[in-house]
């Protein structure tokens, strides 16, 4: 029971390269979200799907994109790494944008 | 959007019950209480949801007063692997709601 699954789990970037995050999920839900999270600080969002077929920013979108490729996956994608872009990004996903999140083990980003 | 505040930090001992309170005074009448927890490396996982009066389940009890802003998280007879940073969060949409710095509880054996 997998759960949501995150790719890579690690990475290190250069200033300027280019980066997609994987996220899937096997529960079947409908809704999924990208957070960072960075040292001492809770999670911010930054891109939420509420359904398949729709994206909408989040508190701190500025730098990134999301593509919601179906209904079990959500990516998102750092077009030109700053290193102010290095933090910890987590994926969720909940039946819907009420209910509780699920959330993946994160993936550990650091820009050089 | 309902702004929360928590004590930064709380020390407990194995065995006893842990009680973290989150402030909300602005909450609104369609907002929900919901709580996390995360252990380090690893993302949040939901502990309890509750929108009035008292909640329970298998983990954690949620006390609600009357007047919704504030509720107090409960843990019964802690253990060392209790020990996480706990989140309290007020909203009834996920884009209305933050993730504050939480409550790092440290459970001492």
């Amino acid at each position: 029971n997998a759960g949501v699954t995150q790719t890579p789990k690690f990475q290190v970037l250069k200033t300027g390269q280019s980066m997609t995050l994987q996220c899937a999920q096997d529960m079947n839900h409908n809704s999924m979200y990208w957070y960072r999270q960075d040292p001492g600080m809770g999670l911010r969002l930054i891109y939420y799907s509420a359904s398949e077929g729709t994206t909408d920013k989040g508190e701190v979108p500025n730098g990134y994109n999301v593509s919601r490729l179906n209904k079990r996956e959500f990516s998102l994608r750092l077009e030109s790494a700053a290193p102010s872009q290095t933090s910890v990004y987590f994926c969720a996903s909940s039946q819907d944008r009420a209910q509780p999140q699920h959330f993946g083990d994160g993936t550990r980003l650091s820009i050089l | 959007l309902a702004k929360t505040t928590q004590p930064i930090s709380m020390d407990s001992y194995e065995g006893q019950e842990v009680n973290i309170t989150c402030s909300h005074n602005n909450i609104a009448t369609n907002d929900y209480i919901t709580w996390y927890q995360q252990f380090p490396s690893q993302g949040p996982r939901f502990i309890i949801q509750g929108y009035k009066t008292k909640v329970t389940n298998e983990v954690a009890s949620l006390f609600i007063p009357a007047d919704r802003k504030s509720s107090t998280l409960s843990l019964p007879r802690v253990s060392l692997s209790d020990t996480a940073v706990y989140y309290c969060l007020v909203g009834d949409m996920v884009n209305d709601m933050r993730f504050g710095a939480g409550t790092r509880l440290t459970v001492k054996p």
